[in-house]
């Protein structure tokens, strides 16, 4: 089945340090791929889409994500991090050609320490 | 503004019976959908819709049911036949081709 894989659960990392938060798809047409973050009790808010245009995407919050077909991969990253941004992380995918929903990863959950 | 809301927050159930879960957009979007959330297992679909009048299960749809009778709402009702529904419910809405998906606050259920 076409799914979409995070690595660890949990990421822990200094403040100003560089946050790198993993995810994987299954298969092989490229679909849309999505970064949600999600606070404490709250609903997910979207930090970055790719939709098959330009392979390094910009989002809010300093973000940024790089699709990488060959790896299959669509990794989240942001050069320093601050404590405002622990939160869970989700990734998303629509695979083409299938109904229009899309399916979630199991969330990485970013701990920020001073 | 524009934008989704669950209602309520927070919602206690006592076993066998059921509940419905409000969700209502005034975005304008054509489909909705309904996920539950539980620690460690991300969000899994219940139920989705594209069009009114029209929905469809998705992955985890037993002791579920949903109507769409209008644009702006998709009330999801949480039966008796859900063994565990305590959880974290959220509702989303999209634009017509899209699968960029906008989110309300969350229902948070607990059966007691």
């Amino acid at each position: 089945a076409q799914s979409v894989t995070q690595l660890g659960s949990h990421v822990s990392v200094s403040e100003g340090a560089l946050v790198l938060l993993r995810c994987n798809y299954s298969s092989s047409v490229p679909p849309y791929l999505f970064w949600y973050v999600q606070y404490p009790n709250q609903g997910l808010q979207l930090l970055l889409k790719y939709t098959s245009a330009a392979t390094l995407v910009k989002g809010i919050n300093g973000f940024e994500a790089e699709f990488k077909k060959s790896e299959t991969s669509f990794h989240l990253t942001k050069p320093s991090a601050h404590m405002s941004d622990a939160a869970e992380y989700f990734c998303a995918v629509h695979y083409t050609g299938t109904a229009s929903k899309l399916t979630f990863g199991t969330g990485t959950r970013l701990q920020v320490t001073l | 503004d524009g934008g989704i809301t669950q209602s309520p927050k927070y919602l206690f159930r006592k076993e066998g019976q059921n509940v419905t879960l409000s969700c209502e957009q005034n975005l304008n979007h054509d489909a909705m959908y309904w996920y539950r959330q539980d620690p460690g297992q991300g969000l899994r679909l219940i139920y989705y819709s594209q069009i009114v009048n029209d929905f469809q299960k998705g992955d985890i749809a037993e002791g579920y049911s949903v109507s769409r009778e209008k644009k702006e709402s998709f009330p999801l009702t949480v039966t008796s036949a859900q063994k565990n529904p305590t959880a974290f419910y959220l509702c989303a809405s999209s634009p017509q081709g899209t699968t960029e998906a906008f989110f309300g606050q969350g229902t948070r259920l607990t059966v007691v």
